[in-house]
Order: structure tokens, then C-alpha cells, then sequence
């Protein structure tokens, strides 16, 4: 079993829907949990990140963590043309130099 | 300010040959990453540098040594290439020690025949 799991879609939605991304993991040492965002042929770029439990919003993205379940995820709201990207979870704790990545979910948001 | 960045783009190499991938960063970062990515497997670390003048293994370090020739650049050693490191490679940085926050360069496509 890895230790994030992330469903590789391809997610297709049309342009203006909120698009949900999740990622689940096994390792409750996980402190902080990330989303990346990857164009095609490009090195992926930080979204955002989140501390422990709890939401965090920033614009048209919302990321969510349930510790409990071990369960993170990422909302894009009225979702572009231009957030179609490739999505990648990532998770490390505190201190820690080793992150570990999702395989990354490809989405693609139609005009 | 060019962030991190990669040579060569792209390289082919025959099995058996030697190459040299290099990385550096102008953001006076301390500590700096290496990352192969696969087709479903997601971002690997191959090794890591916490600081100028450590390095240490990451997840998948067999076949490849590093250097951290200084405080902006990290290099990347293939001494014998084989087909199973045919790959994207990227070189990431962060401030300091939580890795939360990495920036990664443009990446480097290898092939190996």
C-alpha cells in the first residue's frame, strides 16, 4: 500500500464547476499536507498548504484536511480553462526533509 | 531573480554512459532536493542536501550519487545509466528545513537506450 493515495483521473468538467481533488494517506506523522499544481512539461508549483487539521482558502481554492480520516482535499471553484494542470497531494511533518507525493490527478476544464 | 534551474532540458544516453545533471538556485535557499517522476508513481526523492555541505538518501537513491558544490547548486551523478532511469529529473529548493514549501526547476528529460 502507498503511503498517499490519489486517483489519477483523467477529471474532465466543464468550465464554471467547482472541482473536487482528494488524496488519502496512511501515516497519522503527516503535520502538513500540500497541493502542487503541474502544467504540462512544467516543474509543479506550490498552491497551498495546510497545518494540521482544518481549512484554509486562498481565492477559487479551498483545501481541506480531516486528520481523522486521513483525508485531505482541494476545491476549485468556478473552475478556467487555465486550471487545467495536473494536481498533486503531498504531505511531510515537522522537520521533516522527505515529502512525499501523490501521483497527481490530470484535470481538464472544457471552455 | 531565475528561481531554480536545470541543465541539460532534455539528454539521450546509451546504457552504460555517465552523466552530470545540474541544478541551482538564486534564492539563497539552505536546503535543496532531487526528484525523479514517473508515469503513475508520482514525485520520488532520490537525495537531498539539509544544508551546504550534507547530503543524505532519499526514497529511491540506488544508481546515483550527488554533490553540493555549494550553496546554490546541487549536481546529480549517473555513473552508469540503465533503461530503469529513463525519467523526468527535478531539482527543487526550500528555505530551510521543513520541505513544505519547495520550488522546483523546469526538469530534465532523460532517456536512456
Amino acid at each position: 500500500q502507498k503511503e498517499v493515495e490519489q486517483d489519477p483521473g483523467p477529471l474532465s468538467v466543464p468550465e464554471g464547476a467547482i472541482v473536487s481533488l482528494n488524496c488519502t494517506y496512511s501515516n497519522s506523522a503527516f503535520q502538513y499536507f500540500m497541493w502542487y499544481r503541474q502544467y504540462s512539461r512544467k516543474g509543479p508549483e506550490l498552491l497551498m498548504y495546510t497545518y494540521s487539521s482544518g481549512n484554509k482558502e486562498d481565492g477559487r481554492f479551498t483545501a481541506q484536511v480531516d486528520k481523522s480520516s486521513k483525508y485531505i482535499s482541494l476545491f476549485i471553484r468556478d473552475s478556467q480553462p487555465s486550471d487545467s494542470a495536473t494536481y498533486l497531494c503531498a504531505m511531510t511533518w515537522t522537520g521533516g526533509f522527505k515529502t512525499i507525493f501523490g501521483a497527481g490527478t490530470r484535470l481538464f476544464v472544457k471552455a | 531573480n531565475a528561481g531554480v534551474t536545470q541543465t541539460p532540458k532534455f539528454q539521450v544516453l546509451k546504457t552504460g554512459q555517465s552523466m552530470t545533471l545540474q541544478c541551482a538556485q538564486d534564492m539563497n535557499h539552505n536546503s535543496m532536493y532531487w526528484y525523479r517522476q514517473d508515469p503513475g508513481m508520482g514525485l520520488r526523492l532520490i537525495y537531498y542536501s539539509a544544508s551546504e555541505g550534507t547530503t543524505d538518501k532519499g526514497e529511491v537513491p540506488n544508481g546515483y550519487n550527488v554533490s553540493r558544490l555549494n550553496k546554490r547548486e546541487f549536481s546529480l551523478r549517473l555513473e552508469s545509466a540503465a533503461p530503469s532511469q529513463t525519467s523526468v529529473y527535478f531539482c527543487a529548493s526550500s528555505e530551510q528545513g521543513d520541505s513544505y514549501e519547495q520550488y522546483f526547476g523546469p526538469g530534465t528529460r532523460l532517456t536512456v537506450t
